[in-house]
């Protein structure tokens, strides 16, 4: 079955970069995700990545996609205290039908 | 202008209730799901349908029913509320299955 895997926090402090992991195991899957989840609210879709793609960028969001080692990440430039949130990497599941969510990073960004 | 919306966003109840929670999209997506999300932060999916039709059923307990009267409807009712099922659910949409989910602001519910 499918497994989606983050580790659970990471702090840093204001201005620098993040470097958030996801490791995957589908190797089918045509688009892999990134969501935030501020508290209180629902997942917001940050960015995607096209799995015959290396690399994304995005703004302050660069996404790298390693298919070989099924690893992606998600790098936050000039992290600012509103981007402390729950970020998500997804997956498309086996089937096709739906996205399978990792277990969230908890990323906490200290001024 | 809102794209997915449930309500109610917070919800108390005593063990034993029934309550439903509704949701809608207006995005004109064919595919809806239900999502609980845990104290732990983890996502599962309950359910998804594709055009009023019912296309994922997790392992979830009979007392949760998901129904479909339209495309841009998905409500979920919940029969004999228990102690375990206080979660965040969340409804989402996409264009079809498989393809990027966008989701409502999440439905808290705590049963006491």
């Amino acid at each position: 079955g499918e497994d989606v895997e983050q580790s659970l926090f990471l702090s840093v402090r204001e201005g620098d970069s993040s470097v958030i992991n996801c490791t995957y195991t589908d190797s089918s899957s045509t688009y892999l995700y990134w969501y935030k989840q501020e508290p209180g609210a629902g997942l917001q879709l940050l960015t995607y990545i096209f799995s015959n793609m290396d690399m994304k960028q995005d703004q302050r969001l660069t996404v790298l996609l390693n298919k070989k080692d099924k690893h992606l990440s998600l790098r936050i430039a000039d992290t600012q205290t509103g981007d402390s949130a729950i970020y998500f990497c997804a997956e498309v599941n086996n089937a096709g039908n739906m996205l399978t969510f990792g277990g969230g990073t908890r990323l906490m960004v200290k001024p | 202008d809102t794209a997915v919306s449930q309500t109610p966003k917070y919800l108390v109840t005593q063990m034993g209730n029934d309550k439903s929670i509704k949701c809608e999209q207006n995005l004109g997506h064919d595919t809806m799901y239900w999502y609980k999300q845990d104290s732990k932060k983890f996502l599962k999916i309950m359910f998804s349908y594709n055009n009023k039709e019912l296309i994922i059923n997790e392992t979830v307990p009979n007392r949760f029913s998901p129904k479909s009267p339209d495309k841009a409807h998905l409500n979920l009712h919940i029969n004999s509320l228990e102690l375990g099922d206080s979660a965040v659910y969340f409804c989402a949409s996409s264009t079809r299955q498989g393809t990027e989910a966008f989701f409502g602001q999440g439905t808290r519910l705590t049963v006491v």
